[in-house]
């Protein structure tokens, strides 16, 4: 079965650039997507289709997918933005979630 | 508004039932392709089911296969998991969520209903 693969955590000073990437075979042909998730809340779509963002989320969130790595990238990193971080692919008829990311802004 | 909310969860004994319902609002609910994902405590997301708009197409993960039933009433805007020989494993959250039109991503979840398989 299709897996995709993302750091346990990641760590950015406030005002930095994170850099959370999503690995998996092909991952580029996969449709990846992007959520956070704070503690007791729903997930929320950060990013989909390579680089687009749902209405709502902030232009500091891009996104970018070569080969068979994903990668979401947060620019001016704010304390807001600590969270979960879960890319998503799709494979056939199969959804796929990574791990998850949990990132912490120090 | 788009709006989802499901309803069901408890506490249920191992091998028992449980049918979770996700109430829908806002949206032409019969478009939209819907999934189930779930979330066990202190885990990762998990997706569990999804469905066609018309309700002709699903798809199962592998760990549900055979006991979980996905449904949809779209005369009521209403989605449905159907939970049978439940198992310690499948205590989680569980997630309703709209897919974005003509994509494969998950643009609106629900609050999200907890299950809790124990005996």
């Amino acid at each position: 079965s299709y897996e995709v693969t993302q750091p346990p955590s990641v760590s950015v000073s406030p005002g930095q650039t994170a850099n959370i990437t999503c690995s998996g075979d092909k991952l580029g042909d996969k449709y990846p997507c992007w959520y956070h998730q704070k503690p007791g809340q729903s997930p929320v779509l950060v990013i989909y289709q390579d680089n687009k963002r749902p209405s709502g989320i902030p232009e500091r969130f891009s996104g970018s997918n070569s080969g068979n790595t994903a990668t979401l990238i947060i620019s001016g990193t704010q304390a807001m933005d600590e969270a979960d971080y879960y890319c998503q692919a799709w494979d056939s008829t199969t959804v796929v979630f990574g791990g998850g990311t949990k990132l912490t802004v120090l | 508004e788009v709006q989802l909310l499901e309803s069901g969860g408890g506490l249920v004994q191992p091998g028992g039932s449980l049918r979770l319902s996700c109430a829908a609002s806002g949206f032409t609910f019969a478009s939209y392709t819907m999934r189930w994902v779930r979330q066990p405590p202190g885990k990762g997301l998990e997706w569990v089911s999804s469905i066609s708009g018309r309700g002709d197409t699903t798809a199962y993960a592998d760990s549900v296969r055979g006991r979980f039933t996905i449904s949809r009433d779209n005369s009521k805007n209403a989605l449905y998991l159907h939970m049978n020989s439940l198992r310690a494993e499948d205590t989680a959250v569980y997630y309703c969520a709209k897919l974005l039109m003509g994509g494969y991503y998950m643009d609106v979840w629900g609050k999200g209903t907890t299950v809790t398989v124990s005996s």
